[in-house]
């Protein structure tokens, strides 16, 4: 079963950019596409975007013109970049992996969030 | 984007009662491409069930789920003590990919 680490500063300063990596081991990193998702304190979750290692991506228009996600299949871990945070941008912030799946009617699919990492709480400060 | 409600907020419930948790969508769940997630105090969510009706490995067989188009549940037929979490519904049928507030599950 993979193994995700997520990783990265706990504390950001307001107009900067929150970067965070997660670790993949037990898997392989081409075998999964990876989303980050967050959770506020209030415990909403929102799922910022995905990557795939062949360098596809799709983002949340609620984030894009903030955020870049990539998968580095050589040091077998996935970053995320969140420019111009604000203290809305505090929260648990978690990756975890989707894949593809057949439906009961045979059409393929983009599935749910199998995998998760424990999660890094990342606090924006002014 | 399509918007999950769920309800109750809170359900306060005993241990081998029956939990019924609601999840209704704003718009059509392509497919009913909707997931649910059990999440317990400092720990990621885990998936449940996927396809509004399939569990996840190694779930056991009495979470159960139903429902299509913008109607969906999830039902705990015998509450077990480790069962008192978090619930979430999420769907994965159009982006963006989103998520319910979710429904506590709490020890009455």
């Amino acid at each position: 079963q993979v193994q995700l680490q997520e990783s990265g500063p706990g504390l950001v300063k307001s107009s900067e950019t929150l970067s965070l990596r997660c670790s993949v081991s037990a898997g392989s990193i081409t075998d999964y596409y990876w989303s980050w998702i967050r959770q506020s304190p209030g415990r909403e979750l929102e799922w910022i975007g995905y990557s795939y290692y062949t360098g596809t991506t799709n983002y949340n228009p609620l984030f894009k013109s903030r955020v870049t996600m990539s998968v580095d299949t050589s040091k077998n871990h996935v970053t995320l970049n969140l420019t111009s945070v604000t203290a809305a941008d505090t929260a648990v912030y978690y990756c975890a992996t989707t894949r593809y799946y057949y439906d009961s009617s045979g059409k393929g699919v983009l599935g749910p969030f199998d995998y998760w990492g424990q999660g890094t709480l990342v606090t924006v400060s002014s | 984007e399509i918007v999950l409600t769920q309800s109750p907020g809170t359900l306060s419930l005993s241990p081998g009662e029956v939990a019924t948790l609601s999840c209704r969508a704003s718009h059509s769940i392509t497919s009913n491409y909707l997931a649910w997630y059990q999440q317990k105090p400092g720990q990621a969510p885990r998936l449940l069930v996927y396809g509004a009706f399939s569990r996840a490995t190694g779930i056991p067989d009495r979470f159960s789920a139903s429902g299509s188009g913008t109607d969906f549940t999830l039902t705990i037929s015998r509450l077990e003590p480790e069962d008192f979490a978090v619930y979430f519904c999420q769907q994965y049928g159009s982006s963006p990919r989103t998520f319910g507030r979710g429904t506590r599950v709490e020890n009455k």
